[in-house]
């Protein structure tokens, strides 16, 4: 069964780096996966597509200060020189047959 | 610009029906794959419903198969989401969302959702 694993919660500092996991479940560690970001009281915004070999294709008007990696089932998401708008919560998504899609439980990210 | 603006959302009793619409602009619509996404209050993003640039090719989560039933009219550029049989865990902000191609769930763009409640 595709299921991505997310920790619930994380947070750094105002400037500072901090780096989210999405987990793939066993035998998808091939799967591309997208991240999305929702801001407080507002609609998801697609951050990116990331790919298993760790390239990575972003929406449009998404900062430079967002970047995606890859290791094995792991992917990840960086988000540099934190900012206090970058406060949200962030979903990885994938997808599988049958034009099925599939979302991790989501990370609360609190920039400190 | 792309711009999806859901509409048909409101307060119905458990059991009953609802139709819900989105309405597409700033691309050609009938280029690309859409579905639905739903949130209930406080949870995270739940996948609801897909349906392909033709109509093609269709799916449904576990949770709302055999109950809701998703549909388009590329002519006017509109998604919709009959939802039958409500009940109260259907209760959920209703996302439509556009797919970056024909016939995939990789979600490029957002509506702004429409609250479904779902009470007696």
């Amino acid at each position: 069964q595709l299921v991505l694993t997310q920790s619930p919660s994380a947070s750094a500092s105002l400037g500072a780096s901090v780096k989210l996991t999405c987990t793939l479940s066993s035998g998808h560690s091939s799967y591309a996966i997208a991240w999305h970001q929702q801001q407080p009281e507002k609609g998801p915004r697609y951050l990116m597509k990331l790919n298993s070999d760790g390239s990575h294709s972003k929406g449009d008007g998404i900062p430079d200060r967002f970047s995606g990696s890859s290791s094995g089932a792991e992917r990840y998401l960086t988000i540099s020189s934190l900012q206090s708008e970058d406060e949200a919560d962030y979903y990885c998504q994938t997808w599988g047959t049958d034009i099925m899609g599939v979302f991790g439980g989501g990370t609360k990210l609190t920039v400190l | 610009e792309v711009q999806l603006v859901e509409s048909g959302g409101g307060l119905v009793q458990p059991g009953r029906s609802l139709r819900l619409s989105c309405a597409a602009s700033g691309f050609t619509f009938d280029d690309y794959a859409m579905h639905w996404v739903r949130q209930a209050p406080g949870k995270g993003l739940e996948w609801v419903s897909g349906i392909s640039w033709n109509s093609g090719s269709i799916g449904y989560a576990d949770s709302v198969k055999g109950r809701f039933t998703i549909s388009r009219d590329n002519a006017k550029n509109s998604l919709y989401l009959q939802m039958n049989s409500l009940r109260a865990e259907d209760t959920a902000l209703y996302y439509c969302a556009k797919s970056t191609s024909w016939n995939g769930a990789l979600f490029g763009n957002w509506g702004q959702g429409t609250l479904v409640t779902v009470s007696s």
